[in-house]
């Protein structure tokens, strides 16, 4: 998957509790964007960034919050976990070039809140 | 913000018929827009995308279509076969910024 390390892969923890997942790329690309996966709701955009500490908020980002400190690590932190963010995470990569704005997904990380 | 709708949600086809997928965005400034094709439990993945310069793009079996004007662009896909069955996402961005996905059609080749 193009070069993105998403983990983990499954977790399930209880409401209430803080979660952090993390995604690792080996492409240098600029930008990393975190999406989550729900049926019904296709793919909705949680928070991206553009750089070395520069984040913005997407469609869905209450509740949630991102750092990144390095180019090649995003990470997305549920500071207090509820059951309605049991979801399908998806980490994405693109070199934010306009004339190559393709997009590459990971595989994915299954959050189940209990 | 841009809004992206996709119909069918569901389509089912025979094997060697043709499948469209359809989608309408919101935002006129939109000039960007991506086919993504989801297996079952692993991440989307890029098929097809045109950029508005453009009205049509092909790739063997597949094509995309844009009308800028009324603001859709459809998924053709030609001959298909059982390994096109999937989940296929259409999306609209400014510049690939931020892309806005459609719900996804599940498209099932029988």
């Amino acid at each position: 998957d193009a070069g993105i390390t998403q983990s983990p892969r499954h977790k399930v923890t209880e409401t209430g509790t803080p979660v952090t997942l993390r995604c690792h790329q080996t492409e240098n690309h600029r930008y990393m964007y975190w999406y989550r996966q729900d049926p019904g709701h296709g793919l909705r955009l949680i928070h991206y960034s553009y750089g070395v500490k520069d984040t913005d908020k997407g469609e869905v980002s209450d509740g949630y919050s991102v750092s990144r400190s390095k180019t090649e690590d995003f990470l997305l932190t549920l500071e207090s976990a509820t059951s309605s963010q049991t979801s399908v995470y998806f980490c994405a990569i693109s070199e934010g070039n306009p004339t190559n704005e393709k997009l590459f997904f990971g595989s994915g990380t299954q959050l189940s809140v209990l | 913000g841009e809004n992206v709708e996709q119909h069918p949600s569901t389509l089912s086809v025979q094997e060697g018929d043709s499948a469209v997928i359809k989608c309408t965005y919101s935002d006129s400034a939109s000039n960007y827009f991506p086919w993504y094709k989801q297996e079952l439990g692993k991440g989307p993945q890029l098929i097809i995308d045109i950029r508005s310069n453009v009205g049509e793009k092909k790739d063997q079996r597949i094509a995309v279509t844009l009308n800028k004007t009324a603001k859709h662009f459809s998924l053709h896909i030609t001959e298909t076969q059982p390994e096109d069955s999937a989940v296929y996402f259409c999306a609209a961005s400014i510049d690939g910024y931020a892309l806005n996905f459609g719900k996804g059609t599940s498209l099932l080749v029988t």
